[in-house]
């Protein structure tokens, strides 16, 4: 099956700083990623839906200063979380997706801001 | 708009009895829905879907879902609880087989804890 990865899994950062989360689509060209946010023990909220070469279209109440995303290749799309504060502390996925087929999810990555 | 509403926050069974995770939506056109389970710190991994075919849908792990437009339900059954399934579940509602331009609506979620 079709496999995302997420790089990194696990990252903690000061307040402050920047933080940039990568995610690949290993075995297919996604010609669409999608952002989400989970908190603990709560439900995914869509941020952001990023198509290849074009600007990302963000969801309501998403900062798109904040959340920079960027979707260069039909393999990659980062999400940098600037200047990030302990509020932006979240469990960041993202999915990736051919056409109209389904969505692929990656693991995840655990964002730490101290 | 779309939305989908999972009616148990927690649901707890003991191991080898039947499984039920209930799920409506709402949706201004046919929609697509889902079943996703995340074990905890991982990524999403589908269970099953529908996509306007047979109503009764089978996934993996032994899973299975019924649409029933009539009731606007989507739930999630299994005949005999393993402990491997204890996890977070979600039902997942869009508006296009795949996910569509809008992405995924997700419903809160149903932890579902299996008892020995």
């Amino acid at each position: 099956g079709a496999v995302v990865s997420q790089h990194p899994s696990r990252v903690i950062c000061k307040s402050g700083t920047s933080v940039k989360i990568e995610c690949r689509s290993l075995d297919f060209q996604a010609t669409t990623m999608f952002w989400y946010r989970q908190f603990p023990k709560q439900s995914l909220m869509l941020m952001a839906t990023s198509n290849e070469g074009s600007k990302a279209t963000y969801e309501q109440g998403v900062e798109k200063d904040k959340f920079l995303i960027n979707h260069a290749s039909l393999t990659l799309s980062t999400l940098t979380v600037t200047s990030a504060h302990p509020e932006d502390s979240s469990f960041y996925i993202c999915s990736a997706r051919w056409g109209p087929r389904e969505q692929y999810f990656g693991p995840g990555t655990r964002l730490t801001v101290t | 708009a779309q939305s989908v509403t999972q009616l148990d926050s927690h649901v707890s069974v003991s191991e080898g009895t039947p499984v039920l995770l209930r799920c409506n939506y709402s949706s201004s056109y046919s929609p697509s829905l889902f079943w996703y389970v995340q074990h905890p710190n991982k990524g999403l991994q589908l269970l099953l879907k529908y996509t306007s075919a047979a109503t009764l849908v089978k996934g993996i792990n032994g899973f299975e879902a019924e649409f029933k437009k009539s009731e606007t339900s989507f739930h999630l059954t299994k005949p005999s609880a393993h402990m491997s399934d204890a996890a977070e579940y979600f039902c997942v509602v869009s508006l296009t087989s795949g996910g569509g331009a809008d992405g995924l609506t997700f419903g809160k979620g149903t932890h579902l804890i299996i008892q020995p």
